[in-house]
């Protein structure tokens, strides 16, 4: 059973470009959560979203970022216009569904390392 | 907002000792989860264990455990027998019983560091 992909692995930019980074969940997992990971720190969530729906996006920058999670195909991060500061490691994790009650398991993917030249 | 505090940058511990790794978190929520995750060279975030604020009894995964002060909010890992495998970015990390509980909150992390 494949765990969560990411890609790519490395990604590098130059300031004012497009970045996207892509990731696929479980199988079975409807449930997608992008976290950005700067240097030295833990990791900060940005976007909760089910199947064409962002259901959560109080941690996603205001401007430049979007997030999708169409009903066919990955889940994307997109970033416009990058700048220096967005250099981080870019994390996405997939669970079965989320309970008002219980915990459903984060199941992470391996990272997208993202360089800002 | 909660907090999420691991005051260890860095740690090291000889190949079958045992070490601990302080974590200490803020709220004012009277249930929760709480989690080490550990990250390898690899970058890839496993989970090591979890914690349910309202049970008592510490969680235990084989050579993995927690001592849970509720009160002192306070949430160690213990790792028993220490392995080379287990080097590692260890996170602790918490999330509210409902509602946003999708929302993971991490500390920034302890280096362990396992020596032969």
């Amino acid at each position: 059973n494949a765990g969560v992909m990411q890609n790519p692995r490395h990604l590098v930019r130059r300031r004012g470009q497009e970045a996207r980074l892509r990731c696929s969940p479980m199988k079975g997992h409807s449930h997608v959560y992008w976290y950005r990971q700067l240097p030295e720190e833990g990791l900060k969530f940005m976007v909760y979203l089910q199947k064409e729906n962002i259901i959560d996006e109080s941690g996603m920058p205001k401007e430049r970022f979007s997030a999708e999670f169409p009903k066919e195909g990955p889940s994307i991060l997109r970033i416009q216009q990058v700048v220096r500061g967005d250099s981080a490691a870019y994390f996405c994790a997939s669970s079965l569904g989320t309970s008002g009650s219980s915990y459903n398991e984060q199941f992470f993917g391996p990272g997208t390392r993202l360089t800002v030249l | 907002a909660q907090t999420v505090t691991q005051s260890q940058p860095e740690m090291s511990v000889q190949e079958a000792e045992t070490v601990t790794l302080s974590c200490t978190y803020d709220t004012s929520e009277n249930n929760y989860y709480l989690f080490w995750y550990k990250q390898p060279p690899s970058r890839q975030m496993i989970l090591v264990i979890r914690q349910e604020a309202y049970k008592q009894q510490n969680a235990t995964e084989n050579r993995f455990s927690v001592n849970f002060q509720k009160a002192a909010k306070s949430f160690s890992l213990k790792i028993s027998d220490s392995q080379l495998g287990d080097t590692a970015m260890y996170f602790c990390a918490f999330s509210p019983p409902w509602g946003s509980n999708y929302k993971l909150t991490f500390g920034k992390g302890t280096l362990l560091t396992v020596n032969p």
